[in-house]
């Protein structure tokens, strides 16, 4: 049974700063992995899909990283505005998608 | 725009009785996912159907049940046997069950016990 965790599971740091959230995954055998963005009481927000095939993928201020020996994917936020503020959830597929609890971000102005 | 809409944003069930929370997609996704979320833990899978007229328990399944009559809808009933149903509740789509695309989820029910 694949496990997912996620490791703070809160953070908080001044604006400006560099985010780094992790995600770790027990099984290796995945099609991909997935961070999506969490606000209050919302849906999920797809912020990047890696394909196990690849070792990262950037959008933005955002840059995923996937080392699937390990079982380990890193999620970068450069330069954290308070409007990064939400909770960030890692999910990776396997024969379904498993999700971590999840690490809540707190920027501060 | 094609999204997924989740209706209704706020649901309030008596004991004992059963609701209907509704999912429509617009993507053209052929599989659909229903997700129970509680403070403090990841989502856990309740149902999910990869074709119509086809679906399949996941994780916490006791207590649903679902149905796929059309491509772009895929309701959950939360029964009087739910012993705890109160949580926020996510549909998602994927184009596939094994989907190079990613999933993409809707913005959720929140369903309280009264």
């Amino acid at each position: 049974k694949q496990e997912v965790t996620q490791i703070p599971a809160a953070l908080s740091v001044p604006e400006g700063e560099n985010l780094v959230l992790n995600c770790s995954f027990t099984d290796s055998a995945i099609y991909n992995l997935q961070w999506f963005r969490q606000d209050p009481g919302k849906g999920l927000t797809s912020l990047l899909l890696i394909q196990s095939s690849q070792r990262e993928q950037t959008s933005g201020r955002l840059n995923a990283s996937l080392d699937k020996s390990s079982g380990r994917s890193t999620l970068y936020i450069a330069a954290s505005q308070p409007g990064d503020s939400a909770t960030y959830l890692c999910a990776v597929l396997d024969y379904k998608l498993s999700f971590g609890a999840g690490t809540t971000v707190t920027v501060r102005a | 725009d094609g999204g997924i809409t989740q209706s209704p944003k706020y649901l309030f069930r008596k004991e004992g009785q059963n609701v209907t929370l509704s999912c429509e997609q617009n993507l053209n996704h052929d599989a659909m996912y229903w997700y129970r979320q509680d403070p403090g833990q990841g989502l856990r899978l309740i149902y999910y159907s990869q074709i119509v007229n086809d679906f399949q328990k996941g994780d916490i399944a006791e207590g649903y049940s679902v149905s796929r009559e059309k491509k772009e809808s895929f309701p959950l009933t939360v029964t009087s046997a739910q012993k705890n149903p109160t949580a926020f509740y996510l549909c998602a789509s994927s184009a596939d069950r094994q989907t190079n695309y990613g999933y993409t989820f809707g913005s959720g029910t929140r369903l309280t016990v009264v």
